[in-house]
């Protein structure tokens, strides 16, 4: 299974952009790139997922390298509720989605 | 309501119980997975059946574990003679598509299960 690479942990103050860098160097051309989060005492949630093209929704955009090997999850103005840990997941043939470790992010008031 | 529904939340049972764990997937799912998720720990994946096929069990922990999928709909997660390692949150899942043509998870609650 290709593999991800999360920092531990960053922090936010309020109302300002966060970045969350994830690196996938051994991504293969069809693993789509999925991003989940999980609230504290929750199950995950979907937040986006992409495969070569940026994408955008409500809740962050995508932004994906031109080869692939790294994207980021951008959250455009941070909320005390957008504080969570967040799953950076390839999915292939492979039906299973390994969910790692993370990286939980803290946003200050 | 139209989510992932997961029965029941909280379950304290003693060591050597038998338990079950009940997954209503979102209707028309085909997808159902079932994910474990010890204490401060990352997701841990289970089971996974699709439709009529042959689940893919090879994340069961111990033959302790099986799951069964109802009419391609409910799910119930038993697990054997509990032992206190068994202490986590149960996680059911379910999906439209394939995860690996962009499918989105779709999670429940979770049941969170203590043995004493």
């Amino acid at each position: 299974d290709a593999k991800t690479t999360q920092p531990n942990s960053m922090e936010s103050n309020e109302e300002e952009p966060v970045h969350l860098p994830c690196n996938h160097s051994t991504i293969s051309g069809t693993d789509y790139i999925h991003w989940y989060r999980q609230l504290p005492s929750q199950g995950p949630e979907y937040v986006i997922h992409g495969l070569t093209s940026n994408v955008n929704n409500r809740m962050a955009s995508l932004a994906i390298a031109e080869d692939r090997k790294s994207s980021t999850l951008i959250l455009h103005r941070a909320t005390l509720r957008d504080a969570a840990v967040y799953y950076c997941i390839l999915s292939g043939n492979d039906y299973k989605l390994s969910f790692g470790a993370g990286t939980t992010v803290t946003v200050r008031a | 309501g139209a989510g992932v529904s997961q029965s029941p939340s909280n379950k304290v049972t003693e060591k050597g119980k038998d338990v079950e764990l009940r997954c209503d997937p979102i209707s028309g799912h085909t997808a159902l997975y079932w994910y474990r998720q010890s204490l401060g720990q990352g997701l841990e994946f289970l089971i996974y059946f699709q439709g009529n096929s042959a689940p893919d069990k090879s994340g069961l922990p111990s033959d302790r574990f099986s799951a069964e999928r109802t009419g391609g709909s409910v799910s119930t997660l038993t697990i054997q003679r509990t032992q206190q390692e068994d202490s986590a949150v149960y996680l059911c899942a379910s999906s439209l598509a394939p995860t690996g043509a962009g499918g989105e998870l779709f999670f429940g609650e979770g049941s969170r299960l203590t043995v004493l």
